[in-house]
């Protein structure tokens, strides 16, 4: 039972490259998240999707771009990478809020460093 | 806007004392409270709600609405406690976003 799975776990960019990083949940979830881990701030939302082909904005979305094609699986792109979004990022998803207020299970991170 | 704040970064014990983390919340409505906790190279898992009033790991929090504060507590810490906790708010509605305090590390003294 994977839960949520993200990859990769390590990259390190250049700033002005791009890439996308892809979360994968099996727990048939419709709601899924992105958060940015720093030192001192805790976890901030980038992005979050409430169910397949939707998207909404959260605390820090600039820089940021998300889709959710499939319902099981919510990518995270960077367009033009900067040093300032060097971080730890975490995927999470939940079920549906119609069952109460369901906890979040999250992925184990990915690493980003630009450079 | 709701806001959770986590006064201590940095909250050291040794073993087998009491432990106390903080958290204060702002919401003007009926807010749900969890606590999250990290342990080195895990990923995050959620340690209790207060909606479930239960005691995972010998923790327990309770929602205090009259000081807007849900603070974690364990009468006896062990080493295996030591991780990062963060405290976070659901404001309801038909977003379950969360918002998440800034975190305490907790360091449990042999």
């Amino acid at each position: 039972n994977a839960g949520v799975t993200q990859t990769p776990k390590f990259r390190v960019l250049k700033t002005g490259q791009s890439m996308t990083l892809l979360c994968a949940q099996d727990m048939n979830h419709e709601y899924m998240y992105w958060y940015r881990q720093d030192p001192g701030m805790g976890l901030r939302l980038i992005h979050y999707s409430v169910g397949e082909g939707t998207t909404a904005k959260g605390e820090v979305p600039d820089g940021y771009n998300v889709s959710r094609l499939k319902k099981q699986n919510f990518l995270l792109g960077l367009e033009s990478a900067a040093p300032s979004q060097t971080s730890v990022y975490f995927c999470a998803s939940s079920l549906a809020g119609w069952y109460g207020n369901q906890p979040q299970h999250f992925g184990d991170g990915t690493r980003l460093s630009i450079l | 806007a709701q806001r959770v704040t986590q006064p201590e970064k940095l909250l050291s014990v040794f073993k087998g004392a009491p432990v106390e983390l903080k958290c204060n919340y702002s919401y003007s409505g009926s807010p749900e409270l969890f606590w999250y906790v990290q342990y080195s190279r895990q990923r995050l898992q959620l340690l209790l709600r207060h909606i479930s009033r239960e005691s995972i790991k010998g923790f327990t929090a309770d929602l205090n609405k009259g000081e807007t504060s849900f603070h974690l507590k364990k009468p006896f810490a062990q080493e295996e406690d030591s991780a990062m906790y963060y405290c976070a708010l659901h404001s309801g509605g038909s977003n379950y976003k969360l918002t998440f305090g800034k975190g305490t590390l907790l360091t449990v003294n042999p």
